[in-house]
């Protein structure tokens, strides 16, 4: 089955940085790939997600890279705010498949 | 729009009780997923069900059962609750890799003694 990969465990970096976030995934038929944001005390969000047809995406602050070749992919947040302390997920499904698999989270912290 | 709702919130057991956490779904979606998290740890698929009528299990289903009651709604079962079932259980619904990204309750926070 499908195994996901999180680095780092915990992240800290100045309020304005940028904060990367990497996964890879062992499943080469994987094609949809979500990252969710879980505040404390509440449910996982879906922030942004991302096809195998397209290499990045891009949402406001947010930014999704996808690299097939290697199998891993990676959550760019830049000029980082307080409001986006939070632990971070990312998952891996396949078009057959009928679940995601999670990755074991990052815990970012954006000091002021 | 509701999304997924699941109720309660709130709940603790003493070991042996056995209880059903409910959820439902308003998004017309086949697919509902039940999963725990405990701290420190990712989210870990219980079961899910693909359709109304099938249920299959996921990575940690012993001590919970399933009903997929109709297509809103699917419950979880705990028979004889155990300590170690301490943990924060989310449903969710929505089947990814078919542009249905998946949507989360807002948990139900369960402590057995």
């Amino acid at each position: 089955g499908e195994n996901v990969e999180q680095h780092p465990s915990t992240l800290s970096v100045q309020e304005g940085d940028s904060a990367v976030i990497k996964c890879t995934y062992s499943d080469s038929a994987s094609n949809y790939f979500p990252w969710y944001k879980q505040e404390l005390g509440k449910r996982p969000q879906l922030i942004i997600d991302i096809r195998s047809n397209v290499g990045e995406k891009k949402d406001q602050r947010i930014a999704v890279t996808l690299n097939k070749t290697a199998k891993h992919f990676s959550l760019h947040i830049t000029e980082t705010q307080p409001e986006d302390s939070a632990v971070y997920f990312c998952a891996a499904s396949s078009g057959s498949a009928r679940q995601l698999t999670f990755g074991s989270g990052t815990q970012l912290t954006v000091l002021p | 729009n509701a999304g997924v709702t699941q109720t309660p919130k709130f709940q603790v057991l003493k070991t042996g009780q056995s209880m059903t956490l409910q959820c439902a779904q308003d998004m017309n979606h086949n697919s509902m997923y039940w999963y725990r998290q405990d701290p420190g740890m990712g989210l870990r698929l219980i079961y899910y069900s693909a359709s109304e009528g099938t249920t299959d299990k996921g990575e940690v289903p012993n001590g919970y059962n399933v009903s997929r009651l109709n297509k809103r709604e699917f419950s979880l079962r705990l028979e004889s609750a155990a300590p170690s079932q301490t943990s924060v259980y989310f449903c969710a619904s929505g089947r990814p890799g078919l542009n249905q990204p998946q949507h989360f309750g807002d948990g139900t926070r369960l402590s057995i003694l």
